[in-house]
């Protein structure tokens, strides 16, 4: 257990709906990382957030939004939904200034299928 | 570009013998780390061992080993004594800043 915590655990939705998925930091990290497994592949870095900013985003199109909270909590948002988007979606948390290579700990993951 | 590749999709072996994953790597980074996860079935990705690149001497963690090669960017798991539990996907996976960047994987199976 990292102490990540993600919700849901599985999401159904349909195709142009919209979407937000959760992620609970471990204790003391302000950084947190989303990322996109489709299946049989490795996870790809969509963005990062560090104190509440943007730190960084991988090639994910605008839909692909975040947010952080105070607390470091994050949210994912997605819109326009396409079923491409259907994947696992794994949160990872870390401290530090996210300028810095550290050890990132992962969360269970929501898996997205979209209809 | 920040590339990692593994080269080996699936991989078996008995219990209680030995298994090595490879994985190579390209970056121009000096100060970054490499990573094994391991992501089984209930897909939980958990941190197997770390190597930071400035450190000469490969990293241990009980069961689990690497191989750092810095001058051929080559940084392989080596796994003793093969266990039940051990049956998972395996990424390398490399960070010279901000982000993770995963290999494709390694299905390996332990096999009874």
């Amino acid at each position: 257990e990292t102490g990540v915590t993600q919700s849901p655990t599985h999401l159904i939705k349909t195709r142009g709906q919209q979407v937000t998925l959760r992620c609970s930091s471990q204790s003391g990290h302000n950084t947190v990382s989303w990322y996109q497994q489709a299946l049989g592949q490795g996870p790809q870095f969509i963005f990062q957030y560090y104190r509440e900013e943007e730190n960084g985003r991988g090639n994910f199109p605008p839909r692909f939004s975040g947010l952080q909270f105070p607390n470091y909590s994050s949210e994912l948002n997605v819109n326009a939904l396409e079923l491409d988007d259907s994947a696992l979606y794994l949160c990872a948390s870390t401290v530090g200034s996210g300028w810095a290579p550290d050890t990132q700990y992962f969360g269970p993951g929501t898996r997205l299928t979209v209809l | 570009a920040q590339t990692v590749t593994q080269s080996q999709p699936e991989m078996s072996v008995q219990e209680a013998e030995t298994v090595t994953l490879s994985c190579t790597y390209d970056t121009s980074e000096n100060n970054y780390y490499l990573f094994w996860y391991k992501q089984p079935p209930s897909r939980q990705m958990i941190l197997v061992i770390r190597q930071e690149a400035y450190k000469q001497q490969n990293a241990t963690e009980n069961r689990f080993s690497v191989n750092f090669q810095k001058a051929a960017k080559s940084f392989s798991l080596k796994i003793s004594d093969s266990q039940l539990g051990d049956t998972a996907m395996y990424f390398c996976a490399f960070i010279g800043g901000n982000k993770l960047v995963f290999g494709a994987g390694t299905i390996l199976r332990v096999k009874s």
